[in-house]
């Protein structure tokens, strides 16, 4: 069964560094988000993205947040300076045109 | 903005009772979902409910929508301990066929003891 693939599991880093997390979302899914989930707290929605642009993007997707898909493939979020709040599990989720969404295993930054 | 409030927020309970989740909203949704979570892991889709009024099952599991689809329960006969987790219900807005988000609960964690 096709399946969300998200790289890394567990990110460290520090406080001001760049990261980048990767998702490979399922072959036929058109449309892409990233969620974020702070220990304890709801799941929250950061982006989503359709033909190759962003579609909508919530208050906490600032500007040192960016998505891209850059080979049609990978599906990734990068954080440029991250901060101590930014310690969440990050998700990415697909869906194609009438579906359900299908969420990754999410990968857990630790802003340190 | 829209918002979806789960109750109870935690739910202790022993093997072999009954339970309900609810999940309520002002706002109304094309379609709602349940997931289940476990701790470190991904969101993994149990059902998704369309027509209000609609009523599935999942073996032990029973999921209705609202006549008005603005609100979704979970009911789980004779609990067992593999139950426990986080639920999650999720709305989807699909006002169009662009790429809507999904709007989740609050959540219910849900504990099942011998």
């Amino acid at each position: 069964e096709p399946e969300v693939t998200q790289t890394p599991s567990h990110q460290v880093t520090q406080m001001g560094q760049e990261v980048i997390l990767r998702c490979v979302p399922i072959s036929n899914h058109l449309y892409f988000y990233w969620y974020r989930q702070i220990l304890g707290q709801k799941v929250e929605f950061l982006v989503s993205f359709y033909n190759n642009e962003i579609s909508e993007k919530s208050e906490i997707f600032d500007d040192q947040f960016s998505v891209e898909r850059p080979d049609g493939s990978n599906f990734t979020l990068k954080i440029r300076s991250t901060k101590l709040e930014d310690s969440a599990m990050y998700f990415c989720a697909g869906r194609s045109w009438n579906t359900e969404a299908f969420f990754g295993q999410g990968t857990r930054l630790t802003v340190v | 903005t829209q918002l979806l409030e789960q109750s109870p927020q935690f739910l202790s309970i022993q093997e072999g009772e009954n339970l309900t989740v609810y999940c309520n909203s002002s706002s109304v949704f094309s379609s709602l979902q349940w997931y289940r979570q476990e701790p470190g892991e991904g969101p993994v889709l149990l059902v998704t409910v369309v027509t209000g009024g609609e009523v599935k099952k999942l073996k032990r599991l029973t999921f209705q929508f609202g006549d008005a689809r603005k609100d979704s329960s979970l009911h789980i006969t004779a609990a067992q301990t593999g139950d426990t987790g986080l639920y999650l219900c999720a709305g989807d807005p699909r006002d169009t066929g662009t790429a809507s988000k999904l709007t989740f609960g609050t959540g219910t964690r849900l504990q099942v003891t011998l």
